[in-house]
Formats: structure tokens, C-alpha cells, sequence
């Protein structure tokens, strides 16, 4: 079936490191959604990317959707304690995923940050 | 408060047991989604529920099952419960069939002992 795989699993960084995680389609998305959560607590809806090559920033968060939509990436410049929680890409497939539903999760990266 | 309200926060049951988890959807959102969420593990799609029919449906057992309501509130009743069903137990919804972005509730925390 159609997956999502989201890579690393764990990172750990020192504060004022950054940070990427990826995710990678087995097929074509009509957009991607990145969601964060954190320890404790739920996810929560961060951003969507729905162009080709689409670049977006919030603050020190930069999220890309790669050109044939099969990709998508999260990079944080100079982390901060406050960043620290598990990470979700989660994207729509172009065809209907059935049983995975219409929005097809990573299995997350979890980021720690040492101060 | 995320507008997606779930009750109740925590549950402790015995195995053999059944229970049953409430969502009420954010105002205005016609779907809602059951997710599955084992401990240091992904989201585990279990069912949508849009406008009161089933909309897909994932790896949900069949000791699971689920309904949307006139009013769109959703229940997720797990019966002959098993020491693996012990999890934390999300809903989401979203405005249309699945176009937007989801809002989650704070989730259900099921022990089951």
C-alpha cells in the first residue's frame, strides 16, 4: 500500500544545533501536512505544502515539498529547548489512500534537545 | 483547547472489558477520524466518519467499532479488551471529506490491566 517514510526516527541535538527530518512518498502527493507534538500532549497542525518545489518559513521552521511531490523536509535553524516533541509529515495522496485513509502519516521523528 | 473534545482523558479497564470514547469535532467540521497512538509509536489509522457515514476505514480489529451521530459527535467502542489495546486513542476532525487539515483532540489514555 501507499506509505509514508519519515527518517531519522530519534535525533538528538544540543541546543543551537539544527534539525532536519525527511519524508519520502511511495507516491505522488497532492499536498503534505506537517504536524508536531508534543511530550504529552497532541498533535498539531503546523503547516501544509501543496506546489511543487514549495518553500515556506515560520520563524526559525523552513518546510519544503520537493519538486515531483514525492518528498518533503523540516529543517529548524539553531534549536531551542521549546522544539523539543516528536515531528509528523503526513501526506494526501493523489489517489484516494482507502484504507489508510486521505491522509497517510509518518511514523514521526522524535527530537530531543540538550540545553 | 483545540475546539476537538474527547472524553474521557483517562481510562483504566480490566482485559475482557469493553469501553467506549467520546468525540465531539470541532464546530463546524463534518469529519472525524479515530487514530490509535502506541507508546513511542506513529499514528495508527483506525476510521473517518464523515456526516454520519463511514467514510474508510483502516487496521481497525473487529473487536472495534465506531459511529458518527445526527449531531456529528463519534463513539469508539473497544470491547474483549487485551493488554495490547492499551494506548492513547486520538480524534481528529476536519471541515470537508478530508481536504483540510485535521485538529486533534487531546486524546483518550486507555490502560487496560
Amino acid at each position: 500500500g501507499q506509505q509514508v517514510m519519515q527518517i531519522p526516527q530519534y535525533q538528538h541535538v544540543q541546543e543551537g544545533e539544527d534539525f532536519t527530518t525527511y519524508c519520502n512518498s511511495s507516491t505522488t502527493l497532492s499536498n503534505i501536512q506537517w504536524y508536531k507534538q508534543r511530550p504529552g500532549g497532541h498533535p498539531v497542525f503546523l503547516i501544509q505544502l501543496v506546489k511543487s518545489g514549495e518553500v515556506k518559513k515560520q520563524k526559525r521552521l523552513t518546510f519544503q515539498f520537493g519538486e515531483a511531490k514525492k518528498n518533503s523536509s523540516l529543517h529548524i535553524t539553531a534549536t531551542q529547548t521549546t522544539d523539543v516533541g516528536t515531528y509528523f509529515c503526513a501526506g494526501r495522496p493523489t489517489n484516494y489512500g482507502g484504507s489508510q485513509g486521505n491522509l497517510i502519516f509518518g511514523k514521526g521523528t522524535k527530537l530531543s534537545v540538550k540545553p | 483547547d483545540s475546539g476537538v473534545t474527547q472524553t474521557p482523558k483517562h481510562l483504566i479497564t480490566a482485559t475482557g472489558q469493553r469501553v467506549t470514547l467520546r468525540c465531539s469535532p470541532r464546530s463546524g467540521d463534518l469529519s472525524v477520524y479515530w487514530y490509535q497512538q502506541s507508546l513511542d509509536q506513529g499514528l495508527q489509522f483506525l476510521i473517518q466518519y464523515y456526516n454520519g457515514e463511514e467514510r474508510a476505514k483502516g487496521n481497525i480489529l473487529e473487536r472495534f467499532s465506531a459511529q458518527q451521530f445526527p449531531d456529528l459527535h463519534s463513539e469508539l467502542n473497544l470491547s474483549s479488551l487485551e493488554l495490547g489495546d492499551s494506548a492513547l486513542y486520538f480524534c481528529a476532525s476536519s471541515v470537508g471529506r478530508g481536504g483540510a487539515s485535521y485538529t486533534f483532540g487531546s486524546g483518550t489514555r486507555l490502560t487496560v490491566v
